[in-house]
């Protein structure tokens, strides 16, 4: 069974448009984020969710509104794309806020024309 | 504000040569340290963490406070090696849990 999921693995959409990504994780865990990695490969945190909490926002345009409609989902909802928006947004969870290990999902890969 | 840095974006060795994936670190705290691994269309996943002091998959990074580092060796490197590896440095927030990556270096090894 995978434990991190995301939906869709691709996504090809017009600049201006407005789009979700889907996450879901199986592992019981209560911690979930998101990630941004440009085309440098550059890995940065966007946002971390507790027990449906935000806890971490890292600067990241307020085109971006995270969801977490229960612990086991965290939704990403992009508003009137860029195309520097364009990346790879790896979704992952951990057991808890403090715990160290991380589970990535297996990535959407957003490219804005 | 902390920063990974992992200066090669490739690194390029023959199978049975050792391997040394550099990464330093600035962190004005108390530094925790990983290894992430992302295998040829498979998912990042944890390598090693230097609190453990483990050997994964003939792995070993040691983390060297006076020179900030965390270099990544294997003293004899294997084709299944090749991969992508990230070194991130983890910080306790009051928010949370937030790992900050490097780069990422490109691992091949050639036969």
């Amino acid at each position: 069974d995978t434990a991190v999921s995301q939906t869709p693995k691709y996504l090809v959409t017009q600049m201006g448009n407005d789009k979700s990504i889907k996450c879901e994780q199986n592992l019981g865990h209560d911690t979930m984020y998101w990630y941004k990695q440009d085309s440098k490969k550059f890995l940065k945190i966007m946002f971390s969710y507790n027990n449906k909490e935000l806890i971490i926002n890292e600067t990241v345009p307020n085109r971006f509104s995270p969801k977490s409609p229960d612990k086991a989902h965290l939704n990403l909802h992009i508003n009137s794309l860029e195309l520097g928006d364009s990346a790879v947004y790896f979704c992952a969870s951990s057991e808890g806020r403090d715990t160290d290990t991380q589970y990535f999902g297996p990535g959407t890969r957003l490219t804005v024309l | 504000a902390q920063r990974v840095t992992q200066p090669e974006k490739l690194l390029s060795v023959f199978k049975g040569a050792p391997v040394e994936l550099k990464c330093n670190y600035s962190y004005s705290g108390s530094p925790e340290l990983f290894w992430y691994v992302q295998y040829s269309r498979q998912r990042l996943q944890l390598l090693l963490r230097h609190i453990s002091r483990e050997s994964i998959k003939g792995f070993t990074a040691d983390l060297n406070k006076g020179e900030t580092s965390f270099h990544l060796k294997k003293p004899f490197a294997q084709e299944e090696d090749s991969a992508m590896y990230y070194c991130a440095l983890r910080i306790l927030t009051g928010g949370g849990n937030k790992l900050t990556f490097g780069t990422g270096t490109q691992l091949k090894v050639e036969l």
